[in-house]
């Protein structure tokens, strides 16, 4: 069993629709979970960072962590084509966010005008 | 724009040469982390340096090192290439380890082939 699991999808979705993106942990040590969004040929940008359990919102993305479970959300209200991107979920059980980070596989988002 | 920046874009090498990677991180980031992210993959950590030292590292063999140097530069070198090792690798850079709430910041990469 892998540390992280993440639907690979791809998932295609019409512009303003709710996306709900989900991955999985074995790791009960992990603290900080993060999702960073990836566009083709960049690297990584930070997008949400939780700090152990709760829900954290911004603009159109909200953040929940559910440690009992051992899954985290990210869903994207009003979903823009400019969201196609592939969704990193991403995990630490260091000191910082940056710490001994494991990713998840990601998920590609397409967002049909 | 993360402010990091990494050289070359792109690469091509064969197998059994070496490799090296250089990455710039922001002014000010002592912390630098390096990542292998193969085709269809998230990014594996490799390992990281703090302050020029090594503070921590994934499950990469021993051909995997680095080196960061005082000038907030950093380099990733890959000994004896192997087919496998054909991927994008990031580096990302990292604050002063004060606050829990500092991350990171990733560069655009560069992407290795091995032929």
């Amino acid at each position: 069993q892998k540390e992280v699991e993440q639907d690979p999808g791809p998932l295609s979705v019409p512009e303003g629709a709710i996306v709900s993106l989900n991955c999985t942990y074995s790791n009960s040590a992990f603290q900080y979970f993060m999702w960073y969004r990836q566009y083709s040929r960049k690297g990584p940008e930070l997008l949400m960072y939780t700090y152990s359990s709760g829900n954290k919102e911004d603009g159109r993305f909200t953040a929940q962590v559910d440690k009992s479970s051992k899954y985290i959300s990210l869903f994207i209200r009003d979903s823009q084509p400019s969201d196609s991107a592939t969704y990193l979920c991403a995990m630490s059980v260091g000191e910082t966010s940056y710490d001994k980070v494991i990713f998840g596989p990601g998920t590609s988002l397409s967002v049909i005008p | 724009e993360t402010g990091v920046t990494q050289s070359p874009t792109h690469l091509i090498k064969t197998r059994g040469q070496q490799v090296t990677l250089r990455c710039s991180s922001q002014s000010g980031h002592n912390t630098v982390s390096w990542y292998q992210q193969a085709l269809g993959q998230g990014p594996q950590f490799i390992f990281q340096y703090y302050r020029e030292e090594e503070n921590g590292r994934g499950n990469f063999p021993p051909r995997f090192s680095g080196l960061q140097f005082p000038n907030y530069s950093s380099e990733l070198n890959v000994n004896a290439l192997e087919l496998d090792d054909s991927a994008l690798y990031l580096c990302a850079s990292s604050g002063l380890r004060v606050r829990s709430t500092d991350t990171q910041y990733f560069g655009p990469g560069t992407r290795l082939t091995v032929l």
